[in-house]
């Protein structure tokens, strides 16, 4: 069975400052896709960014950049300035080649000004 | 604008009682899901449709029942036989087929059994 985890329950960072968070998958799968979410306290899921199993470079969009490093099946998302409007759970979920998107549990990220 | 509506947005139900979940979306996509969320936790799969008039459980389907009648509308309706129904309830589209496409989801559902 496909796993996902994230292991930082809750995250806080200073407001201008980078931040990681942490994401690892378990799949024997060479085929698949991972997506980080954000969800604002309204319950809105917000897609940020996706990376595929083959990509050669690490994906970027805008100051999200996922530092995705294959051998150790980690995929952690990177959040560059930190914003107050970046407070919000981020989810990131995996998606193996002919199968549905699983999520991990979430980790919930506090910006202080 | 397209996109994806849930309605209502919260929803109020006595024990024994089914209910439904409405959820439209006019992004023009064949593929359609349900999500239960928890609190603090992520997202569990309830049923999803690849395509019109098929549909497929997910992880939690007991207790739930879906229909897919048009390409646009994917009611979900929580049965008296779901022992725990309050959560948030999270509906998602994607253009679907083999290929990693995104999800976008709609404001999600917030259902409170008293």
């Amino acid at each position: 069975a496909q796993k996902i985890t994230q292991t930082q329950p809750g995250m806080f960072v200073q407001e201008k400052e980078a931040v990681t968070l942490d994401c690892t998958y378990d799949t024997s799968d060479p085929s698949y896709g991972l997506f980080w979410y954000k969800q604002p306290s309204s319950g809105e899921m917000i897609f940020l960014i996706y990376q595929g199993s083959y990509d050669q470079q690490n994906a970027t969009e805008g100051r999200y950049s996922l530092n995705f490093q294959k051998a150790r099946k980690s995929a952690n998302l990177v959040i560059s300035a930190s914003q107050l409007g970046d407070s919000a759970m981020y989810f990131c979920a995996f998606k193996p080649a002919g199968n549905m998107l699983t999520f991990g549990g979430g980790t919930r990220l506090m910006v202080k000004p | 604008d397209g996109g994806i509506t849930q309605s209502p947005k919260y929803l109020f139900r006595k024990e024994g009682q089914n209910v439904t979940l409405s959820c439209e979306q006019n992004l023009n996509h064949d593929a359609m899901y349900w999500y239960r969320q928890d609190p603090g936790q992520g997202l569990r799969l309830i049923y999803y449709s690849q395509i019109v008039n098929d549909f497929q459980k997910g992880d939690i389907a007991e207790g739930y029942s879906v229909s897919r009648e048009k390409k646009e509308s994917f009611p979900l309706t929580v049965t008296s036989a779901q022992k725990n129904p309050t959560a948030f309830y999270l509906c998602a589209s994607s253009i679907g087929g083999a290929g990693y496409n995104e999800q976008f989801f709609g404001p999600g559902t917030r259902l409170t059994v008293l």
